[in-house]
């Protein structure tokens, strides 16, 4: 079946800091990939989105590229703000149409 | 346009009770799914339903259970309550089930303690 491995956390950085936050998946045939943001006491927002290999998802200063080569959807943004602290999750829709969720992430950016 | 309503926020059960929880879809949405969300097994989908019929469903035992309503509107259901069940409920929204139109928008959650 599909699954998300996403890094654990939990991920502290500084204001102005370089994130990472890798997301490989498993599935069959050609899903679509998601980065979802979870503030807290809310529920989830759709970050970005990819729909086929190579494609680049981004919004909001955060980027993240299909690879099908390595099944990886790794999570990037320049230069983190304080506002940026929230749980993210990656995600997958394969042929089933539902969602595959990855375990989450927490981000905490410190100024 | 308003999003996706759930209702009530939050709720405290004791084991053994019933407990149904609503979800209000965007306007001119006509698929909602419902996923569980815990510390220990993170996101998890529940089912979906799409004009009144359930398309989709998770691995989650019998004691849960949904319906939608002729507007959209869907309620979940879980009986005999167990102290597991603690969670967020979370509910989604979208237009249709495939393509572009199915990208999911979600609610605030309800969440559920089992005491």
């Amino acid at each position: 079946g599909n699954s998300v491995t996403q890094m654990e956390g939990p991920v502290t950085l500084s204001e102005e800091a370089f994130l990472t936050i890798n997301c490989t998946y498993t599935a069959t045939g050609y899903p679509s990939l998601f980065w979802y943001v979870q503030y807290p006491g809310e529920g989830l927002q759709l970050l970005l989105k990819a729909t086929k290999a190579d494609d680049k998802g981004s919004n909001k200063g955060f980027e993240a590229t299909y690879r099908k080569e390595t099944t990886s959807f790794h999570l990037e943004k320049g230069s983190v703000q304080v506002s940026d602290s929230a749980v993210y999750f990656c995600a997958l829709k394969g042929s089933a149409r539902q969602l595959t969720f990855g375990s989450g992430t927490q981000l905490t950016v410190l100024p | 346009k308003a999003g996706v309503t759930q209702t009530p926020r939050y709720l405290i059960k004791t084991r053994g009770q019933q407990v149904t929880l609503s979800c209000s879809p965007i306007s001119g949405h006509r698929s909602v799914s419902w996923y569980q969300q815990t510390p220990g097994q993170g996101l998890q989908f529940l089912f979906e339903y799409f004009s009144e019929t359930q398309r989709n469903k998770g691995n989650f035992p019998g004691r849960f259970s949904g319906r939608q309503f002729s507007n959209s509107r869907s309620e979940m259901n879980v009986s005999t309550l167990e102290l597991g069940d603690s969670a967020l409920y979370l509910c989604a929204s979208r237009v249709g089930l495939a393509g572009e139109a199915s990208e999911q928008f979600f609610g605030p959650g309800t969440r559920l303690t089992v005491l």
